[in-house]
């Protein structure tokens, strides 16, 4: 069974541009989550869904942040335009909604704005 | 809202030796208590959580302890091995069926041959 997708590995990118992280959760998992880690700190959470619905997003930063979830299935975050204390690696994650309780993490996608 | 502290930041162990990381959470409401290691180039990997019902819980030689009234959890890891060298994270949330974990900023743990 294939993980949790996420592409690309790695963006390099200039401030005001747009970028568009992608994530492929595992197959029949209806939770997925994405999660940010700036600078060394903390795993902080940024947003929820369970199918393509929004379940919580209180996690996200501001307005410039978008996620979508398409028919349930891969999720995208789009960030427009991106600043420079947006670089860090973003996470996605995602668990059966059954269970809930253990959630697979991707790879990460390791951001930077210069 | 929910705020973990984990300490300490960097731990540096010979192989063999028992390594011990602390947690600590503010929010009683937390139930749920599971804990991630990340090998350089991967997402963090589940190695083991523990429920608020339950005082400890041991899989081979990692085993994790959880206070409630102190609201404190910790990772014990017995026997050290070099790929046991990585970064560690404790998270707590509320278990409502799905997670919404709040994480620890992170123990980067070294292991000598």
């Amino acid at each position: 069974e294939a993980g949790v997708t996420q592409f690309p590995s790695h963006s390099v990118i200039e401030k005001g541009q747009t970028v568009t992280l992608r994530c492929d959760p595992i197959s029949g998992h209806d939770n997925l989550y994405w999660y940010r880690r700036v600078m060394g700190k903390e795993i902080k959470f940024l947003l929820h869904f369970v199918k393509e619905s929004k379940q919580d997003e209180s996690g996200m930063p501001n307005n410039r942040f978008l996620a979508e979830r398409t028919g349930g299935t891969y999720s995208t975050l789009k960030v427009q335009p991106a600043e420079l204390e947006d670089s860090g690696v973003y996470f996605c994650a995602s668990s059966h909604r059954g269970t809930g309780l253990e959630a697979f993490f991707g790879q990460g996608t390791r951001l930077t704005v210069v | 809202g929910e705020n973990v502290e984990q300490h300490p930041s960097t731990l540096s162990v010979q192989e063999g030796d028992s390594a011990v990381i602390k947690c600590t959470y503010s929010d009683s409401a937390s139930n749920y208590f599971p804990w991630y290691k990340q090998e350089l180039g991967k997402g963090p990997q589940l190695i083991i959580d523990i429920r608020s019902n339950v005082g400890e819980k041991k899989d081979q030689r990692i085993a994790v302890t959880l206070n409630k009234t102190a609201k404190h959890f910790s990772l014990h890891i017995t026997e050290t091995q070099p790929e046991d060298s990585a970064v560690y994270f404790c998270a707590a949330s509320k278990n409502t069926g799905f997670q919404k974990l709040v994480f620890g900023t992170g123990t980067r743990l070294l292991v000598s041959p």
